[in-house]
């Protein structure tokens, strides 16, 4: 059983806010990852972390960034949020490179 | 331009009988797949997986079948249940990362 949490589960705020979506897994994976998904759309990869100290940009291009100060938690921020960054945000983790990764239970997010 | 593909949206099936999800490929160096299963506003759960060096996995009511020459796979699901019922993605590990599928859709009649 994974253990990876996200909070909040849903928001709803205004445009020009800054947020950040929370990302904590229990199981001590080096590997964290942040998704992108709009309904009926594939899950798009928009930022990666390989260990502390270590974020990269994923395949799509985003205007929000991480840190990864703890090898537990990855949190994702907007530093204003626009109704373009209205989507479903997904927080994976994994043991190595190639392993299976294991999915949070994601943020709708909806900006007005 | 899309790696892997799922050219059906959506699959509807009888309770009880076989469900079959189609994925296809492009990147011939792709060499490991997985299918997760994800329902409304909760993440994708990890269902099964399979390496290249396989033709066929099986975990419970779940079969991968890979066919490398045809860089096609497939997900079968017998029987069927209405629990069953979610979004099927496939997705293709390459240079670490995840390449996804857009998804099917499965709905399970009872």
């Amino acid at each position: 059983e994974a253990d990876i949490y996200q909070t909040p589960r849903y928001l709803v705020i205004g445009t020009g806010k800054k947020i950040t979506l929370e990302c904590s897994q229990t199981m001590g994976h080096d590997k964290m990852y942040w998704y992108q998904q709009d309904p009926g759309m594939e899950l798009h990869l928009i930022h990666y972390s390989y260990g502390v100290n270590s974020t990269e940009k994923g395949d799509l291009s985003s205007e929000s960034t991480v840190s990864r100060i703890r090898t537990e938690h990855f949190p994702l921020t907007l530093e204003s949020a626009r109704p373009s960054h209205t989507s479903q945000y997904l927080c994976a983790s994994s043991e190595g490179a190639r392993e299976t990764q294991y999915f949070g239970p994601g943020t709708r997010l909806l900006v007005l | 331009d899309q790696q892997v593909k799922q050219n059906s949206p959506s699959l509807s099936v009888q309770e009880g009988r076989i469900s079959i999800l189609n994925c296809d490929y492009t990147n011939s160096m792709f060499d490991y797949f997985l299918w997760y299963k994800k329902y409304p506003a909760e993440g994708p759960t990890f269902l099964i997986s399979i390496s290249s060096i396989k033709d066929k996995n099986e975990d419970g009511r779940f079969t991968v079948f890979l066919n490398k020459s045809a860089k096609h796979l497939s997900l079968h699901i017998v029987p069927s249940q209405p629990g069953d019922s979610a979004v099927y993605f496939c997705a293709a590990i390459n240079n670490y990362q995840l390449i996804w599928g857009a998804g099917t859709k499965l709905i399970i009649k009872p």
